[in-house]
């Protein structure tokens, strides 16, 4: 079982720019969502996506954007960064839309 | 908005005791139910989950939950804790907007601490 490994695990940006985080998810998982978590709180739900396509999304906007690659990867794109959403950002996967989620450790994005 | 509520935000207690705690949701259609557990230092863990069937359901180490759709609560249940339980638990539900479409709701979360 190899689990969710998230990249980078701490990233520094500047208000105005863009990030990719990246995930790469349990074997065999074809769905995966992204998740917000800000200190103190339980994780938001960004999106999901099961075999490439987003079927579930959060309230969040636009500017929060994902892939999903054939081979289960996944990525989270957010443009124009603003100081709130300094926050843990959770990739979690599961063998269907739905079901229990395997988590990955997250990647800490301060936004300065 | 949806919402999951977990009422006890810190909750003390010593080994042995019983741990009970509380999780309401407010969808009032099909619902897929979770608790996750983050012990100290790692990622989040799915405890147990509740899809249909059994209204009791048993999880990993000893923890059970009871889904009594009328009061639309999912409460976590542990006759004995012990020291090791020390963590963060999450309750989660997953619904149906609309077919295909899922959507996520997580709670705040609650932090219990087992004395030794």
């Amino acid at each position: 079982e190899t689990g969710v490994t998230q990249s980078p695990t701490h990233l520094i940006k500047t208000r105005g720019q863009q990030v990719t985080l990246r995930c790469s998810s349990q074997s065999g998982h074809n769905t995966v969502s992204w998740y917000q978590q800000a200190l103190g709180q339980g994780p938001q739900f960004i999106f999901q996506y099961y075999r490439e396509e987003e079927n579930g999304r959060g309230n969040f906007p636009p500017r929060f954007s994902g892939l999903q690659f054939p081979n289960y990867s996944s990525e989270l794109n957010v443009n124009a960064l603003e100081l709130d959403d300094s926050a843990l950002y959770l990739c979690a996967s599961s063998l269907v839309p739905g079901g229990g989620y395997t988590f990955g450790s997250g990647t800490r994005l301060t936004v300065v | 908005a949806q919402s999951v509520s977990q009422h006890n935000h810190h909750v003390i207690l010593s080994e042995a005791a019983s741990l009970e705690l509380g999780c309401n949701y407010s969808y009032g259609g099909t619902v897929n139910l979770f608790w996750y557990v983050q012990y100290p230092g790692q990622h989040l863990q799915l405890l147990l989950k509740y899809f249909s069937g059994d209204p009791l359901v048993k999880g990993i180490k000893g923890f059970e939950a009871e889904f009594i759709k009328s009061k639309f609560s999912f409460n976590l249940r542990k006759p004995s804790v012990q020291w090791s339980d020390t963590a963060e638990y999450f309750c989660a539900v997953n619904y149906h907007p609309s077919a295909g479409t899922y959507k996520y709701i997580f709670g705040t979360g609650t932090r219990l601490k087992v004395l030794a």
